[in-house]
């Protein structure tokens, strides 16, 4: 049982690069979420999906975009890679009623 | 906009002793969340208390919930060096279960 599993771990980007974060569930969960985490703002919620098909926007969108194809899987797409998306990504399930499981990160620089 | 806001920002106690987080927020809720994130690491839960619950043991962990003040305590007991770490709380929004916002949390250090 892996949990939530993010991938890549660490990745440098160019401004304008367009580049998709990967996280993958193995509980069955409904909910899952994406997060960005910058010094002193704590956790922001990018966008959210309550099942396979269905995604809604969280705190701070704007220049991500994500898909629910499959129950297991959450790709967040950067689409034009800027400086201020530099920041480190957490990718959360949950099955609703509980606390959220989170993946161990990937650390996002945008040069 | 931050539904959960904690308090301190940051809190330095000796090996042994107690801490106390408190967490204040906006919006009637359904329950709420603490978590801790160890450096460089993902977030690990804690505990839930729910809206209709005011207080609810862990281990070393108490919470507390006061829906009358919108507010939340963590205190962590008999303080150890594998404490430090940050701690956040989540709350989500009455009638809806469908996600979670967190506070800037509060930076625990356990001087040895």
């Amino acid at each position: 049982n892996a949990g939530v599993t993010q991938t890549p771990k660490f990745q440098v980007l160019k401004t304008g690069q367009s580049m998709t974060l990967q996280c993958a569930q193995d509980m069955n969960h409904e909910y899952m979420s994406w997060y960005r985490q910058d010094p002193g703002m704590g956790l922001r919620l990018i966008h959210y999906s309550v099942g396979a098909g269905i995604t809604d926007q969280g705190e701070v969108p704007n220049g991500y975009n994500v898909s629910r194809s499959t129950t297991e899987d959450f790709p967040l797409r950067l689409l034009s890679a800027a400086p201020s998306q530099t920041s480190v990504y957490f990718c959360a399930s949950y099955r609703g009623q509980g606390g959220y499981t989170f993946g161990s990160g990937t650390r996002l620089t945008v040069v | 906009s931050q539904q959960g806001e904690e308090d301190p920002q940051a809190l330095s106690i000796q090996e042994g002793e107690n801490a106390t987080m408190n967490c204040s927020y906006k919006t009637s809720i359904n329950n709420l969340q603490w978590y801790r994130q160890n450096s460089g690491r993902g977030l690990v839960h804690l505990i839930l208390i729910r809206s209709n619950e005011r207080e609810k043991h862990s281990g070393r962990l108490r919470v507390t919930l006061d829906t009358s003040k919108k507010s939340s305590s963590l205190l962590i007991t008999a303080s150890r060096a594998a404490d430090t770490a940050s701690y956040f709380c989540a709350t989500d929004r009455m009638n809806r279960d469908d996600k979670i916002i967190f506070g800037k949390g509060t930076r625990l250090h356990i001087l040895p």
